[in-house]
């Protein structure tokens, strides 16, 4: 079975600070790993994926995830955060075909001027 | 032109009553899911259709029942509708169940009153 954990309801940063928003994951097959963002009264939109090949994966809005197999970890990060990227975030899993995503609990992002 | 497009996106009734979502994609896609997100935003997978067969049923009440009547259509029918129905609906699309990536619909918020 496949699941993911995300560290950190609430993340609160400055802009132009580093944004680190954490996800661990657990999966009996070699996984499938996303980062979604949902922004307010919208649906989720794809920030970037994972899926077997490179293991630093660079999504839109300047986010990137690497994929650490030793910590199952799929941390999301962007070096200087923007007012726009006020969100929240979900990491989400997928293992086999026929399966669906599972996703994290969120962590809910914001950004001070 | 919206990919995956749900109806209503708001929706208050009050309890006892029956109602439907519908959702439509036009990516050619054959793989739709219904997720449901609740008051503190987790989201949670309920049904999958692949061409038009059911292959994900989670334990969802049988008062919630999917419909799909062509792959490009997916509709959720809910009766006896209570208030703990009211959430976030969110339909997606992925082109085939062993996608990678799923494509989201904006929600239906659905108030039960």
């Amino acid at each position: 079975a496949q699941s993911v954990t995300q560290l950190g309801s609430h993340v609160s940063v400055s802009e132009g600070a580093l944004v680190l928003l954490r996800c661990n994951y657990s999966s009996s097959v070699p996984p499938y790993l996303f980062w979604y963002v949902q922004y307010p009264n919208q649906g989720l939109q794809l920030l970037l994926k994972y899926t077997s090949a490179a293991t630093l994966v660079k999504g839109i809005n300047g986010f990137e995830a690497e994929f650490k197999k030793s910590e199952t970890s799929f941390h999301l990060t962007k070096p200087s955060a923007h007012m726009s990227d006020a969100a929240e975030y979900f990491c989400a899993v997928k293992g086999q075909a026929g399966t669906a995503l599972i996703f994290g609990k969120g962590t809910t992002l914001s950004v001070s001027s | 032109d919206t990919a995956v497009s749900q109806t209503p996106k708001y929706l208050v009734t009050q309890m006892g009553n029956d109602k439907s979502i519908k959702c439509e994609q036009n990516l050619g896609h054959d793989t739709m899911y219904w997720y449901k997100q609740d008051s503190k935003k987790f989201l949670k997978i309920m049904f999958s259709y692949n061409n038009k067969e059911l292959i994900i049923n989670e334990t969802v009440p049988n008062r919630f029942s999917p419909k799909s009547p062509d792959k490009a259509h997916l509709n959720l029918h809910i009766n006896s509708l209570e208030l703990g129905d009211s959430a976030v609906y969110f339909c997606a699309s992925s082109q085939d169940s062993s996608a990678t990536e799923a494509f989201f619909g904006q929600g239906t918020r659905l108030t039960v009153v």
